[in-house]
């Protein structure tokens, strides 16, 4: 199976702060990632496909990059409605796997 | 409006049985691939299995192999998931997802409000 691995486990940050998560993976993944935001209660969002690309409807301010095993998810201008957890997923091979997750909390 | 209606949670004992069901709306069912994710109570994401859009293709997490099987109505709209021989770390909010395409894509853009499964004595 290929492991996927986030840091920070939980930073915290400032409304109109910079925040980049990373994402690892054990094994070569291509571009085959996703990136997720999870707010609390709530169904998972999908925010990045393909590492790079937003999905329809998500604020420019999010970003994803990478390729290969490292991967990373910047917002730019963190905004109150950004505080949730946030989750990379691999799809280049079954099982799919997600990291295990990064909780931004508002500093 | 795309929508996916999760039901048929609740409390089951250890080697008990339970059927999840989602129902979907708002689009073409049988165009696209869907799956099933779960969360464990304060834990992060765990894919649980995944099926094509025509139901000839399945995919299963190495933890629920040999016990849980999904299928689908296509004629029904409705999605499922069989669970057999529960144990204590099946435990978790279910999520049906449905993905952006009918064959091997795992984007999950869409997904259900969760059911809750809780095994225990």
């Amino acid at each position: 199976d290929i492991q996927m691995t986030q840091s920070p486990s939980s930073l915290s940050a400032a409304v109109g702060d910079r925040v980049t998560i990373t994402c690892q993976a054990s094994h070569d993944i291509s571009n085959h990632l996703n990136w997720y935001q999870q707010k609390a209660g709530r169904a998972p969002n999908l925010l990045i496909y393909d590492a790079s690309n937003l999905e329809a409807g998500v604020p420019p301010r999010f970003s994803g990059s990478g390729s290969g095993t490292a991967f990373s998810l910047t917002i730019r201008g963190l905004q109150p409605e950004d505080i949730a957890t946030y989750y990379c997923q691999q799809y280049e091979n079954v099982p799919i796997t997600f990291g295990q997750g990064t909780r931004l909390d508002s500093k | 409006e795309v929508q996916l209606l999760d039901s048929g949670g609740g409390l089951v004992q250890p080697g008990g049985s339970l059927r999840l069901s989602c129902a979907a709306s708002g689009f073409t069912f049988r165009n696209y691939a869907m799956s099933w994710v779960r969360q464990a109570p304060g834990k992060g994401l765990e894919w649980v299995s995944a099926i094509s859009g025509s139901g000839d293709s399945t995919y299963y997490a190495d933890s629920v192999k040999g016990r849980f099987t999904i299928s689908r109505d296509n004629s029904n709209n409705t999605l499922y998931l069989q669970m057999n021989s529960l144990r204590a770390e099946d435990t978790a909010v279910y999520y049906c997802a449905r993905s952006t395409c009918g064959g091997d894509c795992f984007h999950l853009v869409y997904w259900g409000q969760g059911t809750l499964v809780t095994v225990s004595s």
